[in-house]
C-alpha cells in the first residue's frame, strides 16, 4: 500500500533553516509527480511546491519563491523540502502528497514552529 | 494571484441536502478537485476532476460544474460528513491553488 512518511520537522527561530524529508513507499516512485502543502494551524490548505518525476520541472508558491527548494532521489524514493530564511507565517503542518493535483495519497504531515 | 472562493461556514440538518461553491475564472478550464479534512486528519478527496468520485467514497458526495462555479454537494448528509472542505485548482500557469476552506456544521 502507497505510504508517504515526513520527518525533518520541529522548532526553528526566524532566519534559520530546516529540511524536511518524505520517505515514499508503495508504489514506483520515479513515476509520480510528487508536492508539498502546508497548513497553518487552524487555516487552510495551502500548495507550496511540486516536482516532477525526473526532477526537471518544479514550481513554487510566491510566499515560498526564492527560500524553499524542493528536491528529489528517486534511488532512495525520497522527496524533500529545503526552507531557508523562515518566518513566523511559514509556521504550519507539512504534507507530502503524490501527484501534481488531485491528491489521493497524503503523509500525516510533519508540524514545523517558526519562534524565537 | 488567482484565487478560489468557498463560503467559510454552512450549516444543515441530518438527511438534507449540503451545497458548497467554490468559485475561480479558471474553472472553466481547468478541472477542481475536493477535499474533506476532519480535525488532526490528513484531507481525503471526495470528488476528481469536478464530478468523478474514487472509489470508497460513498454516492451520497456528488460534483458539478457550472461555468466559474464548481459545487459539492452531498445528498442525505450524516452527522461523520461534519468537517472542513476544500475545493483545489490549478490556474494557466502550472500553479496550484486551493480554496479557503467551508465548515459543514451538522445540526
Amino acid at each position: 500500500q502507497v505510504q508517504l512518511v515526513e520527518s525533518g520537522g520541529g522548532l526553528v527561530k526566524p532566519g534559520g533553516s530546516l529540511r524536511l524529508s518524505c520517505a515514499a513507499s508503495g508504489f514506483t516512485f520515479s513515476d509520480y509527480y510528487m508536492s508539498w502543502i502546508r497548513q497553518a494551524p487552524g487555516k487552510g490548505l495551502e500548495w507550496v511546491s511540486y516536482i516532477s518525476s525526473s526532477g526537471s520541472t518544479i514550481y513554487y508558491a510566491d510566499s515560498v519563491k526564492g527560500r524553499f527548494t524542493i528536491s528529489r532521489d528517486n534511488a532512495k524514493n525520497s522527496l524533500y523540502l529545503q526552507m531557508n530564511s523562515l518566518r513566523a507565517e511559514d509556521t504550519a503542518v507539512y504534507y507530502c502528497a503524490r501527484d501534481i493535483s488531485g491528491y489521493v495519497f497524503w503523509g500525516q504531515g510533519t508540524l514545523v514552529t517558526v519562534s524565537s | 494571484s488567482y484565487e478560489l472562493t468557498q463560503p467559510p461556514s454552512v450549516s444543515v440538518s441530518p438527511g438534507q441536502t449540503a451545497r458548497i461553491t467554490c468559485s475561480g475564472d479558471a474553472l472553466p478550464k481547468q478541472y477542481a478537485y475536493w477535499y474533506q479534512q476532519k480535525p488532526g486528519q490528513a484531507p481525503v478527496l471526495v470528488i476528481y476532476k469536478d464530478s468523478e468520485r474514487p472509489s470508497g467514497i460513498p454516492e451520497r458526495f456528488s460534483g458539478s460544474s457550472s461555468g466559474t462555479t464548481v459545487t459539492l454537494t452531498i445528498s442525505g448528509v450524516q452527522a461523520e460528513d461534519e468537517a472542513d472542505y476544500y475545493c483545489q485548482s490549478a490556474d494557466s500557469s502550472g500553479t496550484v491553488v486551493f480554496g479557503g476552506g467551508t465548515k459543514l456544521t451538522v445540526l
